[in-house]
């Protein structure tokens, strides 16, 4: 299986802040690499899909970058809409798996 | 607009069967892979299963944890998904959601595999 690990676990941020989140594959995933965000009690929200397209809606303060097989999801000016947790997933191969998730909280 | 309804979570004895189904509206329901994601309390999220669309026949996959225990229909004629669940375990405790990914109605590898739906999820909880 492919291990996504996703870090930090927690990120305390203040709004305005630049925030970087990254995921890690364990092998090649061929940028088959899609970016949710979730608020308690709430189902994901889909927000970028092959490691960079934005999903049409999201705001784009929101961007995605790979370097080989390390992605990065990146809010460029922190909102309070975005205080929540965010996941990564391979869907290059069987079994489609989920980094751990990325808590970001108010600083 | 897309919509997915999740329905039949509710408590089950370790051991014991529950189905769960999945309203889609919204979309031509054979063009999307369907799949159902799993979130156990205060944990993060688990893919459980998936069937393809009609260009890869319904086949399903499945996650090593349910294996053998678990196994996903459709009805297309009425745009329902279901899962079923058999021995379950207590470690199956979870919120179940059911996504739709992006188009997939073309044969051969579907680049648009992603969930860019979800429903709103049901609570699927096994103990004695």
């Amino acid at each position: 299986d492919i291990q996504m690990t996703q870090s930090p676990s927690t990120l305390s941020a203040s709004v305005g802040d630049r925030v970087t989140i990254t995921c890690r594959a364990s092998q090649s995933i061929n940028s088959w690499l899609a970016w949710y965000q979730q608020k308690p009690g709430k189902a994901p929200k889909f927000l970028i899909y092959k490691a960079s397209t934005l999903e049409s809606g999201v705001p784009s303060r929101f961007s995605g970058s790979e370097s080989g097989t390390e992605f990065t999801l990146t809010i460029s000016s922190l909102q309070p809409d975005d205080f929540a947790t965010y996941y990564c997933l391979q869907y290059d191969v069987y079994p489609l798996t989920f980094g751990g998730g990325t808590k970001v909280e108010i600083k | 607009e897309v919509h997915l309804v999740e329905s039949g979570g509710g408590l089950v004895q370790p051991g014991g069967s529950l189905r769960l189904s999945c309203a889609a509206s919204g979309f031509t329901f054979g063009e999307h892979y369907m799949d159902w994601v799993r979130q156990a309390p205060g944990k993060g999220l688990e893919w459980v299963g998936r069937s393809r669309g009609k260009a890869h026949s319904y086949t399903t996959a499945f996650a090593a944890s349910v294996e053998g225990r678990f196994t996903i229909s459709r009805d297309n004629s009425n745009n329902l998904m279901y899962l079923q669940m058999n021995s379950l375990k207590t470690e199956d405790t979870a919120v179940y959601y059911c996504t739709r990914t992006g188009y997939c109605g073309a044969p051969g590898r579907c680049n648009s595999a992603y969930f860019n739906y979800w429903g709103q999820g049901t609570l699927v909880t096994v103990s004695s």
